[in-house]
């Protein structure tokens, strides 16, 4: 199986910062790499697909880069409701496989 | 817009076959793969398998021997089956479709 490394696991920032969540991949995966985010009692919420396509909708704080194996979510200004659970999903090879989570707490 | 309901059973007891279903409306199986997922309570998101419009199926090792898959292309609904459930198949069971429409996640609890 494919493993999504996640980093990092949790972490505290405050209203207008700039942060990035990072996923490697064990190997190739091409750019078939979604980012999730996901609020306490609600099912994710696709943010990116492709690695760094904005789904109509999602604001445009949020953004993908891919780099090989190393994929980067950043949110460029954070807003109060962007305090949640993120994940990332390989979807190139079966089993799909899920990174463990990033949960985004305020500072 | 593509609304996503699924239902089925919330609590069973060990050795049961878990059973869900999910309906799209507003849209349509073909041309996408659908899947269901669980989440553990407080843990992380798990990928079970997905089915395609011709019934085509991929299943997690890990579940492998214990889960069916199928799709009923005339009523857009596909539905999970779970055999010999465990206190560890104890999550929220999530169907989605294309990975952008999710339904609202179902609490299956397995308890003596």
């Amino acid at each position: 199986d494919i493993q999504m490394t996640q980093s990092p696991s949790a972490m505290s920032a405050s209203v207008g910062d700039r942060i990035t969540i990072t996923c490697r991949a064990s190997q190739y995966i091409s750019n078939h790499l979604d980012w999730f985010q996901q609020k306490p009692g609600k099912a994710p919420k696709r943010l990116i697909y492709a690695s760094s396509t904005l789904p109509s909708g999602v604001p445009s704080r949020f953004s993908g880069r891919a780099s090989g194996t190393e994929f980067n979510l950043t949110i460029s200004s954070l807003q109060p409701e962007d305090f949640a659970t993120y994940y990332c999903l390989q979807h190139n090879t079966y089993p799909y496989t899920f990174g463990r989570g990033t949960k985004l707490e305020i500072k | 817009q593509v609304q996503v309901q699924q239902w089925g059973a919330g609590l069973l007891k060990p050795s049961e076959t878990l059973s869900l279903t999910c309906a799209v409306d507003g849209g349509s199986l073909g041309g996408y793969y659908w899947s269901w997922i669980r989440q553990p309570p407080g843990k992380g998101l798990e990928w079970i398998g997905d089915v395609n419009h011709s019934g085509s199926t991929n299943y997690n090792p890990s579940l492998k021997r214990r889960v069916t898959i199928s799709a009923d292309m005339s009523r857009n609904q596909f539905s999970l089956k779970l055999n010999s459930v465990t206190a560890a198949d104890t999550a929220v069971y999530y169907c989605t479709t294309g990975w952008a429409s999710w339904g609202q996640g179902i609490l299956v609890t397995v308890s003596p």
